[in-house]
């Protein structure tokens, strides 16, 4: 199975900072089918990113996705209130598809 | 949309059984995968498996010898069986549509169920 690490765990901000959120794995991701997704709490997660660098549809070109391989980065240019949540990636490149443990963005 | 429904508490050694109640499209009609993704208190989130309206069938090799999951088109929902549970099945068990393929990211979701597995 393709392990996800994402780094770090927290990030403390304040909106207008950039946000740089990592998610490495343990060996390269099939075709950089490398997904990135929101969820705030009591809500379902949110698509923004898929093949590493594809915003979804709706999502803000503040929110970017980078890298290839093994090392991804989401990149949040500049946070709004509405950014704060958590992160988290996925694989699915490869069954079983595999999430990290996702990097929370706090105030 | 994609709703989940099912008990919210069920006791050890049984079957845990949800469904997923697809609308705003037919399942059998559009080429999709559909996917059940849990996550347990405090842990990370875990992909269980995904069928295909043909009934095609995908399962996380961890689980598939306990899990089963079917699709009804007549009633546009997909369901999940997962056997002999206990408490470490205990979870947040959503389901999502695979953005297209299988190999597709995971959009949109439900809003997800929890269940208990607790005599």
């Amino acid at each position: 199975d393709i392990v996800l690490t994402q780094s770090p765990g927290t990030l403390s901000l304040s909106p207008g900072e950039r946000a740089t959120l990592s998610c490495r794995a343990s060996q390269s991701v099939r075709n950089n089918f490398l997904a990135w997704y929101q969820q705030k709490p009591g809500q379902a997660p949110r698509l923004l990113i898929s093949g590493a660098s594809n915003r979804a549809s709706g999502i803000p070109d503040r929110f970017s996705g980078s890298g290839s391989g093994t090392d991804f980065t989401l990149t949040i240019s500049r946070l709004e209130p509405e950014d704060f949540a958590v992160f988290f990636c996925q694989q699915y490149g490869d069954t079983p598809f595999t999430f990290g443990p996702g990097t929370k963005v706090d105030i | 949309q994609l709703q989940e429904s099912g008990p919210g508490l069920v006791k050890p050694s049984e079957t845990l059984s949800l469904t997923c109640t697809v609308s705003g499209a037919s399942i059998s009609s559009v080429p999709y995968y559909w996917g059940w993704v849990r996550q347990p208190p405090g842990e990370g989130l875990e992909w269980l498996g995904s069928i295909y309206h043909s009934g095609t069938t995908f399962y996380t090799p961890s689980l598939k010898s306990r899990l089963n999951i079917s699709v009804d088109t007549s009633k546009n929902q997909f369901s999940l069986q997962l056997k002999s549970v206990t408490a470490a099945d205990t979870a947040l068990y959503s389901c999502a549509r695979h953005r297209m393929s299988l190999r597709s990211p995971f959009d949109p979701w439900g809003q997800g169920i929890f269940v208990t597995v607790s005599s």
